[in-house]
């Protein structure tokens, strides 16, 4: 089992350009979210489904956009990159919200 | 202010030192407690969770919490520079619908040999 798989592992955009982080998960579980991590920020939710073809906002949402139509799937969609979205950006899954979370590796942006 | 406070660091011991960990948080709703590792340039992983007030052990690692002061503790003994990461705590309110965590803003630990 792969657990929860994030790619790129690491990307450089220009500002204004779009582009996806891909998530996927094979533990069949019904939670998925979407954080950033900034020095000094800890984590921050951006974004959450708790199941197939239902998303919502987490705490800092604007820029990016989310769709779950499998259960194993959760991308993440930078519209226009700005050098504010330079960070750290996790995937998690849990069995159900609230209980134990599951990282992938991260995906390291850079938006220069 | 954050819902969850918990001083970045870095905290740096030597190697056989007691280390202890801390966050207190507002929301008196909060039920569940955890502990995440975070090595360098990896996805947090669980270290520990508590339900409620009280003491959990595991190995070296000690959960502590306490809802009626809104502080949580980790307590590392026999530290090891294998321990060497960033911890994070995290909480959250558990119901029927479930709840999101919130996190503290994780402190780097160093265990010098």
């Amino acid at each position: 089992n792969a657990g929860v798989t994030q790619t790129p592992k690491f990307q450089v955009l220009k500002t204004g350009q779009s582009m996806t982080l891909q998530c996927a998960q094979d533990m069949n579980h019904e939670y998925m979210s979407w954080y950033r991590q900034d020095p000094g920020m800890g984590l921050r939710l951006i974004h959450y489904s708790v199941g197939a073809g239902i998303t919502d906002q987490g705490e800092v949402p604007n820029g990016y956009n989310v769709s779950r139509s499998t259960t194993e799937d959760f991308p993440l969609r930078l519209l226009s990159a700005a050098p504010s979205q330079t960070s750290v950006y996790f995937c998690a899954t849990e069995r159900r919200q609230g209980h134990e979370a599951f990282f992938g590796q991260g995906t390291r942006l850079t938006v220069v | 202010q954050k819902e969850v406070e918990q001083d970045p660091g870095p905290l740096s011991v030597p190697e056989g030192a007691i280390v202890s960990l801390n966050c207190t948080y507002s929301n008196s709703a909060f039920q569940y407690f955890m502990w995440y590792r975070q090595y360098s340039r990896k996805g947090p992983e669980l270290l520990m969770y508590t339900y409620s007030s009280g003491n959990k052990e595991d190995g070296r690692f000690t959960a502590q919490v306490d809802k009626s002061s809104k502080y949580i503790s980790l307590f590392i003994r026999d530290s090891q520079p294998s321990d060497s990461a960033t911890y994070l705590c995290a909480m959250t309110v558990r119901g029927s619908q479930g709840g999101k965590l919130i996190f503290g803003q994780g402190t780097e630990l160093s265990v010098k040999p």
